[in-house]
C-alpha cells in the first residue's frame, strides 16, 4: 500500500527542471509532499487535495489526479538548495502513508 | 524557539537495553505520531495520538510502547532492544488528523 515514486534518483544541474511522480494503488483523498535533506527531518512542501488542482510554492508546484491515482511535483530551474529526498505522503484513513522516496542532487 | 522537540539526538545501547525516547511540541496541536525512517529510508508510521487517544497502532511489536502524558507530550518507551531495531525515529505532530505535519528532528538509535 505505500505510494511508489518515480524516479528514485535524479541528478540535476542547476538551472534544470525536473518531475517526481508518485502513484497509488489505493484511492486517494489528498496528497502531501515533503523534502528531507541529509541528516535532517522532512519538511512540509505542500499538500493537494482532491479536485485536480495545482499548488505552487516558488518554482516548485504539483498536480494531482485522484482518477489515475496519481501526484506529480514539478521542479522548475532547480536550485542547490533543493537537493534532498522528496517524499509523497497519501492519506489511508487517519494516517499518512509516504512514498518510496526520490533522491535529488543538484550540482552547480 | 524549537516547535517540536526530542530528546535525544543520539541513542547508542546494547541488545536486550530499555530505553526511551521523549517529544515535545509547542505548538498546540492535538494529534501526535511517532515515525520509523529505517537505513532505506522508508518512512513508516509506528502510532498517533489525538487528544492523548491512541488511535494509530501499526503492526509494531509491544516492546514498544508509547505514552502521551498530555496533548503536548509524546514519548517512546522501547524494550528489550534488538538490532534490528536500529533506525531513525521521528516524532511529529498536526493541527488535526491528517494535516501538514511538523517533525521533530530525529533520534538516531544504535543498538550493538
Amino acid at each position: 500500500q505505500q505510494p511508489v515514486q518515480s524516479p528514485q534518483a535524479v541528478i540535476l544541474r542547476e538551472g534544470e527542471d525536473a518531475v517526481i511522480n508518485c502513484s497509488s494503488s489505493k484511492a486517494l483523498y489528498s496528497v502531501h509532499w515533503y523534502r528531507q535533506k541529509h541528516g535532517e527531518a522532512p519538511i512540509f512542501l505542500m499538500i493537494l487535495l482532491k479536485g485536480g488542482e495545482q499548488k505552487g510554492h516558488d518554482k516548485i508546484s504539483a498536480s494531482f489526479n485522484e482518477k489515475k491515482q496519481q501526484s506529480s511535483l514539478y521542479l522548475t530551474a532547480s536550485q542547490l538548495s533543493y537537493s534532498g529526498t522528496y517524499f509523497c505522503g497519501t492519506e489511508n484513513t487517519d494516517k499518512l502513508i509516504f512514498g518510496t522516496g526520490t533522491r535529488l542532487q543538484v550540482f552547480p | 524557539d524549537t516547535a517540536v522537540s526530542q530528546t535525544p539526538k543520539y541513542l547508542v545501547t546494547q541488545m536486550g537495553n530499555d530505553k526511551s525516547i521523549k517529544c515535545e511540541q509547542n505548538l498546540g496541536h492535538d494529534t501526535m505520531y511517532w515515525y520509523k525512517q529505517d537505513s532505506k529510508k522508508f518512512l513508516k508510521i509506528m502510532f498517533s495520538y489525538n487528544n492523548k487517544e491512541l488511535i494509530i497502532n501499526e503492526t509494531v511489536p509491544n516492546r514498544f510502547s508509547p505514552k502521551s502524558p498530555d496533548k503536548a507530550h509524546l514519548n517512546l518507551h522501547i524494550n528489550s532492544l534488538e538490532l534490528g531495531d536500529s533506525a531513525v525515529y521521528f516524532c511529529a505532530s498536526s493541527l488535526q488528523r491528517q494535516g501538514k505535519l511538523f517533525f521533530g528532528s530525529g533520534t538516531q538509535l544504535s543498538v550493538l
